[in-house]
């Protein structure tokens, strides 16, 4: 099975700042990689998928990016609203599609 | 709009059983894959099964691969995920989602509480 290692696990930053999460994968994944937000007592929302493809509606501060087995996930512009935490998940192949531990964004 | 209502979550023994459902509407539910996540409480998201959309392929994470079974029936627009043999680490938030490549809808999730 693929594992996902996800990092940081947490960090704290200011409304304005530049956020990079990144996941790294036991194997190459070829770009099947999502990127979720998860606000408190709700269902993560999609960000991203396929490494770089921005889902609708999602503002275009967010961006990712990788290849192989490295992604990035960047917040170019931190605003209030993205305090969440963050989590990957690969989908390559057949499953299981394993998630990475999930970064949690805080306010500085 | 697309829209996915889980059900059939609660309080159960160790060893006991209980089906969840995921009841969809706002899309042809037959053209899509759906996958089941489960996140513990206080913790990080788990991929649970997976069913392709005719359901003829299925998966499971090794943790519930026995124990578990996903099923779907499109006439009904539903996927079902039947829970035998609970274990207290199932205890969990189960959330069923359509997959990234097609929007990434997932609903509002069900508890299931594995507690003597």
């Amino acid at each position: 099975d693929i594992q996902m290692t996800q990092s940081p696990s947490s960090l704290s930053a200011s409304v304005g700042d530049r956020v990079t999460i990144t996941c790294r994968a036991s194997q190459g994944i070829s770009n099947f990689l999502a990127w979720y937000q998860q606000k408190p007592g709700k269902a993560p929302k999609l960000l991203v998928y396929a490494a770089s493809r921005l889902e609708s509606g999602v503002p275009s501060r967010f961006s990712g990016s990788g290849s192989g087995t490295d992604y990035t996930l960047t917040i170019s512009s931190l605003q209030p609203e993205d305090f969440a935490t963050y989590y990957c998940q690969q989908y390559y192949s057949s499953p299981p599609w394993t998630f990475g531990q999930g970064t949690k964004v805080e306010i500085k | 709009q697309v829209q996915l209502v889980e059900s059939g979550g609660g309080v159960v023994q160790p060893g006991g059983s209980l089906r969840l459902s995921c009841a969809a509407s706002g899309f042809t539910f037959s053209n899509f894959d759906i996958q089941w996540v489960r996140q513990a409480p206080g913790k990080g998201l788990e991929w649970v099964a997976f069913i392709k959309y005719d359901g003829n392929d299925r998966y499971y994470a090794d943790s519930v691969k026995g124990r578990f079974t996903i099923s779907r029936d499109n006439s009904k627009n539903t996927v079902h995920l039947q829970m035998n043999s609970l274990r207290a680490e199932d205890t969990a938030l189960y959330y069923c989602a359509r997959l990234a490549t097609s929007g990434g809808y997932w609903g509002q999730g069900t508890l299931v509480t594995v507690s003597s």
